[in-house]
């Protein structure tokens, strides 16, 4: 079993649609998670980072993190089509140890 | 500033030369990464600096030879590559706030 786990995707859907991007992991030590968003061929753009459990909030961007289950999630409310991306989740155990990503959402919003 | 820079943008070398990818942040953080991406996959960590000091060496072999001049500043010196080695090189830097990613550099090694 890999330590993240998330659907590669790819992922389309409508112009204002909502989705929701997931990761699953195994590793109970980890303690912040992260969302980026990466275009083709650029480095990856942080859009929400969270501590332990619980919900985040960014715009139109929701960050939820559930511990008991070793699940989060991403949320983007209105999609664009310049939301049209690779998702990656990430976590860390404690700052600056065993930071992994998750494989990446391949993400199209279709006008 | 929460931007970290990276330079060249693209850099294409032969398998016999020698160069550099730089990396700087003046966000004062003091944990410095490069990592390796391939095409369609999660970039994959190469070296950790903490303090500038290399805390961390995920088995990468000898012709990537990372340096840390300062605490704003990391190298990463290439020689003898392999065309395999062609990928994005990204480097990052980290706090309490996030691992933040710059743009990368997209080396093709001929």
């Amino acid at each position: 079993q890999k330590e993240v786990e998330q659907d590669p995707g790819p992922l389309s859907v409508p112009e204002g649609a909502i989705v929701s991007l997931n990761c699953t992991y195994s590793n109970s030590a980890f303690q912040y998670f992260m969302w980026y968003r990466q275009y083709s061929r650029k480095g990856p753009e942080l859009l929400m980072y969270t501590y332990s459990s619980g919900n985040k909030e960014d715009g139109r961007f929701t960050a939820q993190v559930d511990k008991s289950s070793k699940y989060i999630s991403l949320f983007i409310r209105d999609s664009q089509p310049s939301d049209s991306a690779t998702y990656l989740c990430a976590m860390s155990d404690n700052y600056g140890q065993n930071f992994v990503f998750g494989p990446g959402t391949r993400l199209s919003v279709l006008p | 500033d929460t931007e970290v820079t990276q330079t060249p943008k693209h850099l294409v070398m032969g398998m016999t030369n020698k160069k550099s990818l730089k990396c700087e942040q003046h966000m004062g953080h003091r944990a410095m990464y490069w990592y390796k991406q391939k095409a369609k996959k999660p970039p994959e960590l190469m070296f950790v600096y903490s303090y500038e000091k290399l805390s961390i060496n995920e088995s990468v072999p000898s012709r990537f030879s990372p340096e840390c001049p300062n605490s704003s500043l990391l190298n990463l010196h290439l020689h003898a590559l392999q065309p395999e080695d062609s990928a994005l090189y990204l480097c990052a830097s980290s706090n309490r706030l996030g691992w933040f990613f710059g743009p990368g550099t997209r080396l093709t090694v001929l």
